[in-house]
Order: structure tokens, then C-alpha cells, then sequence
């Protein structure tokens, strides 16, 4: 069992979609992190929210802490945002990881 | 700033060698993170460090050791090489709690023959 799900697993779009990533988890939380990781390897940290939205450009994180659901919402997808996208959360004494949603934004 | 540095990128190694993976932060964080990521899994946890002088076990901590001297170095030990450790190994640096960003290297990609 997994403290950590998230769907879809796999996601392909048309340039311009609205696009959502859902991160489902199971343990009490710090704080919840979303992450990408591109094609080449390299993680970096997009958002850390422990309550409400946070917004970065096109780029929406909401997290519903009553439920331990978390969204990550893309607006105006274009193909630069295909990479791997993981759901973290933190439980005050270590990270636990989702397995990623590969998105694939087509042109 | 070169944020978390490490070392190497690839690495073939045969069963039974031996090797220490390199990671250094200049952010001076006083949490270090080492995990793996085996295809299709999520990130698991290896080994952590809240300082230096402290460590601990992760979710995965067979077959590795580490150590934290500095502030800025958490090495990882391989010391008896299985075809089971072959993944790429990332290490992670935070400066607070969980109100701070992680901060990845780019990762090691290590295949034991």
C-alpha cells in the first residue's frame, strides 16, 4: 500500500489544454510538495502547500486537507510542460513519494 | 550558487565492487536526503541526515551506509555492489522543515553488471 497515490498515471494533451493531476494521500502531513521532473532527470520543486492554493504562472496547486486530496492544475498546456510530474508530502519526519504522472503535450 | 552537487553521473560497477556516491550542498541545509528511483516506483528513502553527526535509516537502507562530517558533504556507500542497486540515486538537501522546498541534484545513474 502506498501513502502516496496519484492519477492519472500517464496523460497526453493538445497544446493549450487545461490539464489536472490529482494526488491522493493517506497519512497525516507537514506539508504536501509538488515536483517535476523533465526528461533528463533533474527534480525541482514547484510547489510546497500545507493549506489552500497556491498559483506560479499557468501553473495551480490546491490541496483540501479535511479530504488529503491535492491537485495540480495546468492552464494553456504547451510542450515545454511534458515532463513527470510527483506528488510529495511530508510527515514531519520524512518525505513520502507518488510514482508520477508523465505528461506528454502535443503540439 | 550550485545548490546540491552530485557526483558522478553514471557509473557501471560489477557485482562485489565498491563505491562512494558524492553529494555536497553550499546552501548550508541542515537536512540531506538520499533516495533511489527504480523505474515505475516513486522515490524511496535510503538513508537522512537533520545535521551533521546524525543520521538515520530510511524506508531502504540495506546494503548502503553514509556518514555526514560537514554540514556540506552526505556521501553514500555501496559496499558489496548487487544487480538489485542498480537505479539512479538522488540526493536532496532542505533548509528548514516542511516549510522549505527540497532541493535535488541531478542525479546518479548506477548499473551493477
Amino acid at each position: 500500500k502506498n501513502e502516496v497515490e496519484q492519477s492519472p498515471q500517464n496523460l497526453t494533451a493538445q497544446e493549450g489544454e487545461f490539464i489536472t493531476i490529482n494526488c491522493s494521500y493517506s497519512v497525516g502531513i507537514s506539508a504536501l510538495h509538488w515536483l517535476q521532473q523533465h526528461p533528463g532527470g533533474g527534480i525541482v520543486s514547484l510547489f510546497m502547500l500545507s493549506s489552500g492554493k497556491k498559483k506560479h504562472g499557468r501553473l495551480i496547486a490546491t490541496i483540501n486537507i479535511q479530504e488529503k486530496h491535492s491537485s495540480l492544475h495546468i492552464t494553456a498546456s504547451h510542450p515545454r510542460d511534458s515532463a513527470v510530474y510527483i506528488c510529495a508530502v511530508y510527515t514531519g519526519n520524512q518525505f513520502y513519494f507518488g510514482t508520477g504522472t508523465s505528461l506528454t503535450v502535443i503540439p | 550558487n550550485a545548490g546540491v552537487t552530485q557526483t558522478p553521473k553514471f557509473r557501471i560497477l560489477k557485482i562485489g565492487q565498491s563505491m562512494t556516491l558524492q553529494c555536497t550542498q553550499d546552501m548550508n541545509h541542515n537536512y540531506m536526503y538520499w533516495y533511489r528511483q527504480d523505474p515505475g516506483m516513486g522515490l524511496k528513502l535510503i538513508y537522512y541526515s537533520v545535521g551533521a553527526g546524525i543520521t538515520d535509516k530510511g524506508e531502504v537502507p540495506n546494503g548502503y551506509n553514509v556518514s555526514r562530517s560537514t554540514t556540506e558533504d552526505f556521501p553514500l556507500r555501496l559496499e558489496l555492489a548487487a544487480p538489485s542497486q542498480t537505479s539512479v540515486y538522488f540526493c536532496a538537501s532542505v533548509g528548514g522543515l516542511s516549510n522549505q522546498p527540497q532541493h535535488f541534484g541531478d542525479g546518479t545513474r548506477l548499473s551493477i553488471l
